[in-house]
C-alpha cells in the first residue's frame, strides 16, 4: 500500500453522530497533517500533529498518532451537514523540502 | 485572511499545445508546490520550489514540465506539449516554512482534448 492510506474510503452518517477516519503510512515522519476538500475546491488544512505528540484537539476535531503502528485517526464529534467533504491525511515522509504525500482520502457524507 | 490564488480556474487545450498555469502564493511564504489531482483520485505531488530553484520533484514531473517564479509574486507551471493524460486539477500551494501547513489555491481544471 502507499504512504498515507485512509480507511474507510467512504463514510455516511447522520448529523450529530461522530465520524472516525483512519490513516496508515509507511515511512518515518516529522509530522502528519489532516486536510479537508470540498467538491471542486482546494484543500484546507485542519490540524497538524508532530511525531512526538500522541493526541491533539482542535474544536470538534481530535487527532491521534501512533508512530509505532504508523497510523493516525481523525475524529469529528457531533458532525454537521457542513462537514460533508473528503478528508485526507498527509505526511512529509521524512522529506526536508516540506512536500506532503497525500492518501486516497475518506469521503464523508453527513445526512441532515 | 491571505489566500493562494490560481488562474485560470478552467483551461481547455488541444493535445500538443503548451499551457501555463499561474499562481500567486501568500506573500510571506517561502516554500511553493504544485500538486495535481486526476478526477476521483488522490492528490499527487509534482514539485517543490524554494529559494528560486526546484528542491524536489516527482517522477510525474518530467521534461515536459517546468516551473518558474518570474517575479516576487507569481509562481507558474508550464506544460510544454500537453497529453490527454495531463487532464486533471492542478493545485498550487505555499508554506511559510518547511513542515508548516500548506495553503492551497482552488485549482485550475485542465482539460486536454
Amino acid at each position: 500500500s502507499q504512504q498515507g492510506e485512509e480507511d474507510p474510503q467512504a463514510l455516511s452518517i447522520q448529523e450529530g453522530e461522530n465520524a472516525t477516519m483512519n490513516c496508515s503510512y509507511k515511512t518515518s515522519i516529522n509530522n502528519l497533517q489532516w486536510y479537508r476538500q470540498n467538491s471542486g475546491r482546494g484543500l484546507v488544512h485542519l490540524i497538524l500533529i508532530r511525531s512526538n505528540e500522541r493526541e491533539k484537539h482542535s474544536g470538534r476535531l481530535r487527532v491521534t498518532l501512533d508512530t509505532s503502528k504508523k497510523s493516525s485517526s481523525l475524529l469529528i464529534t457531533a458532525s454537521r451537514a457542513a462537514d460533508t467533504a473528503s478528508y485526507f491525511c498527509a505526511t512529509d515522509a521524512g522529506s526536508n523540502t516540506g512536500k506532503l504525500i497525500f492518501g486516497q482520502g475518506t469521503t464523508l457524507q453527513v445526512k441532515p | 485572511e491571505p489566500e493562494v490564488t490560481q488562474t485560470p480556474s478552467h483551461q481547455v487545450t488541444q493535445m500538443g499545445q503548451e499551457v501555463i498555469l499561474r499562481c500567486v502564493p501568500i506573500s510571506n511564504h517561502l516554500y511553493f508546490y504544485w500538486y495535481r489531482q486526476i478526477l476521483g483520485q488522490k492528490v499527487e505531488f509534482l514539485v517543490s520550489f524554494y529559494n528560486n530553484e526546484i528542491s524536489e520533484k516527482s517522477e510525474i514531473f518530467d521534461d515536459q514540465f517546468s516551473v518558474e517564479r518570474p517575479d516576487g509574486s507569481n509562481f507558474t507551471l508550464k506544460i510544454r506539449s500537453t497529453k490527454l493524460e495531463d487532464s486533471a486539477m492542478y493545485f498550487c500551494a505555499s508554506g511559510l516554512d518547511r513542515g508548516s501547513p500548506l495553503h492551497f489555491g482552488n485549482g485550475t481544471r485542465l482539460t486536454v482534448t
